[in-house]
């Protein structure tokens, strides 16, 4: 049952502290996607690639967090040093991003991250 | 540019009634469009989705959704709320055939004895 895989799917950290959250997307995917999702502002994009390459990290804080692929089975997004605002929900999620398919996005359980 | 829009951030109906959830598109090219539902705790699941083929889609638990070209929406139904409905639902909207879907805010659905 193919699936997309998230580690930690918790963490709590004490501010300043570096936290990298992991993403295994299903074998075959060449798009990834980081969503961070909260109460307030809903679910928000990040950052996505395709395959491996950054098309887009406008949603990101660039001065603290940083998305990256090292292989087609990995996507890790980083935060350093984390503040108690980063606490959210993030997750990722793979797809297809040929053209040729139907577009939709497979999700994995998230991340929460508690930054105290 | 592509958006969504959801209207209502909660509906609440009760068990047995009709679930009617609300969206809206806007594209400048055919859009794939998507409802998505997500249980409390767990990540976003895919409920159903148009990709320019029949316009009235039936998804999995029961729901089903109409693309109405003229009226850019893609509202989801159910004829019978169960309690296990309840949960966010989230209406998105793709360039035909890429993933880079573009999410509504959500809609909370309660569902009331």
């Amino acid at each position: 049952d193919a699936r997309v895989t998230q580690t930690p799917r918790d963490k709590v950290t004490e501010m300043g502290q570096e936290v990298t959250m992991r993403c295994q997307p299903i074998l075959g995917h060449n798009t990834v996607f980081w969503y961070r999702q909260t109460m307030m502002q809903g679910l928000e994009l990040l950052a996505y690639f395709r395959n491996r390459a950054p098309l887009d990290d406008s949603g990101m804080p660039k001065d603290r967090f940083s998305a990256e692929m090292p292989d087609a089975t990995l996507a890790t997004l980083k935060i350093q040093p984390s503040e108690p605002r980063d606490s959210a929900v993030y997750f990722c999620a793979s797809g297809l991003g040929t053209g040729e398919g139907t577009g939709e996005l497979f999700f994995g359980e998230g991340s929460r991250l508690t930054v105290l | 540019a592509q958006s969504v829009t959801q209207l209502g951030s909660h509906v609440s109906v009760s068990e047995g009634a009709l679930v009617l959830l609300r969206c809206n598109y806007s594209s400048s090219v055919p859009p794939y469009l998507f409802w998505y539902v997500q249980y409390p705790n767990q990540g976003l699941q895919l409920l159903l989705k148009y990709t320019s083929a029949a316009t009235l889609v039936k998804g999995i638990n029961g729901f089903e959704a109409e693309f109405k070209k003229s009226e850019t929406s893609f509202h989801l139904t159910k004829p019978s709320a169960h309690m296990s409905d309840a949960a966010e639902y989230f209406c998105a909207v793709s360039r035909s055939g890429y993933s880079t879907l573009t999410f509504g805010k959500g809609t909370m659905l309660l569902v009331s004895p």
